[in-house]
């Protein structure tokens, strides 16, 4: 499977809005339990990523309201509704697939 | 606190081989799957391998699967990747991480340890 998002990098103002997207070339919806297993992590310099969103639109705990995932299938969006700058970072997103393997997107970089 | 402390990077020749370690401690690590992620200079996230909690199933990308092995000490709260036959292109961060079973994500990372052959 190959995750391709886009843009690769993104400039946005202060308090605007972000959109990034993750196509996979497969599906990753899950009939058996209605999950699609798309994650988005952020990563900022010099640090690991950090888990966002996971299945799709779920909120990891204590990550901020303004950063929402959605999507199903092979088409998904990560969208920070309000660009703080402590959200400088590179913003992966990445499947999981049966049999077990896990696959990233190249990355968007995000910038003021 | 949670963390993962990985541990056994550094400088080996192209052939060689290489023992990362990563030490859990502030979660109940066999109840997490755990895995391991690369990250070349400059580069994206790339998945290495992953182990079921109690260390039955393993999972490996095709990029290293018959030179790396995965394994953990569920006594010592320890996960491990033996790496074999390393190449340039092997060169990288590897972060330690952890998922919880039917997440499908890494929600634990480690601060990674540096691998250049």
């Amino acid at each position: 499977i190959v995750m391709t998002q886009s843009p690769d990098s993104l400039a946005v103002s202060l308090g605007e809005r972000a959109t990034i997207n993750c196509k996979s070339s497969q599906s990753v919806f899950h009939s058996s339990n209605n999950v699609n297993y798309l994650a988005w992590y952020q990563q900022k310099p010099g640090q690991p990523p950090k888990l966002l969103v996971y299945w799709a639109s779920t909120r990891n705990s204590g990550v901020p309201d303004r950063f929402s995932g959605s999507g199903s299938g092979t088409d998904f969006t990560l969208v920070i509704s309000s660009l703080q700058a402590e959200d400088v970072a590179v913003y992966y997103c990445q499947q999981y697939h049966s049999p077990p393997t896990w696959t990233f997107g190249q990355g968007t970089k995000v910038e003021i | 606190e949670v963390q993962l402390v990985e541990s056994g990077g550094g400088l080996v020749q192209p052939g060689g081989s290489l023992r990362l370690s990563c030490a859990a401690s502030g979660f109940a690590f066999s109840s997490y799957a755990m895995g391991w992620v690369r990250q070349a200079p400059g580069k994206g996230l790339e998945w290495m391998s992953t182990i079921s909690t109690s260390g039955s199933n393993v999972y490996y990308a095709d990029s290293v699967k018959g030179r790396f092995t995965i394994s953990r000490d569920n006594s010592k709260d320890t996960l491990y990747l033996q790496m074999s036959s390393l190449r340039a292109e092997d060169t990288a961060l590897y972060y330690c991480t952890g998922l919880v079973p039917g997440l499908g994500a890494f929600n634990l990372w480690g601060q990674g340890t540096m691998v250049t052959v």
